[in-house]
């Protein structure tokens, strides 16, 4: 039921920017997309979301296109603890979000 | 501002025997939402309580039930427990719809 794709992983180097991408392009106009990230063993982190404009906070950024079928989580000087599982997630309804499988991240020194 | 706490955080069942997970909101937190998440077929949605209502639920059989108090608290239920029913359970909650939701540490479900 996930209405997300996302590459299985990617490597980024400590220090750059790590830019993980994610389509959803069977997304509603209403739906909002968000951003979650688990790290082994502990419960997922709220990290961002927005609707169709570009968010910044003080985790991250998220570029969504103007046709809302993709979007891309840019974490700007990556560390190590960066290491993660993250997901983008499609919020349906009240409060159903569907996970997906997620980019692994991981942080090289 | 405490967090979301889940109990108990490891619990070891028997294939056929029945379970209760616990799991208390962040105060002031009234919607309650519980995954299941195993490496196969990563995290999926549960059900969702609002204000002790059942608002969504996800694609899991009838085995599987939860309830809300008045004071936002909820339980989760598995019946008749299966050796699949392995996995680690989190419960999640938000203070409105569309709010980030905050997760517990999960609790960790043997099936034997």
């Amino acid at each position: 039921d996930a209405k997300t794709t996302q590459p299985t992983s990617m490597d980024c180097a400590e220090g750059r920017a790590a830019n993980l991408p994610c389509n959803h392009s069977t997304i509603s106009g209403n739906e909002y997309v968000y951003w979650y990230r688990q790290i082994h063993s502990q419960g997922p982190q709220y990290i961002i979301h927005g609707l169709k404009n570009n968010e910044t906070n003080e985790m991250a950024s998220l570029i969504i296109t103007e046709d809302r079928k993709s979007s891309t989580l840019i974490l700007p000087h990556a560390t190590l603890r960066d290491t993660a599982v993250y997901y983008c997630i499609v919020r349906v309804g009240w409060n159903q979000f569907y996970f997906g499988t997620g980019t692994s991240l991981t942080v090289i020194p | 501002k405490a967090g979301v706490t889940q109990t108990p955080r490891y619990l070891i069942k028997t294939r056929g025997q029945q379970v209760t997970l616990s799991c208390s909101p962040i105060s002031g937190h009234r919607s309650v939402s519980w995954y299941q998440q195993t490496p196969g077929q990563g995290l999926q949605f549960l059900f969702e309580y609002f204000s002790e209502t059942q608002r969504n639920k996800g694609n899991f059989p009838g085995r599987f039930s939860g309830r809300q108090f008045s004071n936002s608290r909820s339980e989760m239920n598995v019946s008749t427990l299966e050796l699949g029913d392995s996995a680690l359970y989190l419960c999640a909650s938000s203070a409105l719809t569309g709010d980030e939701q905050y997760f517990g540490p999960g609790t960790r479900l043997t099936v034997t």
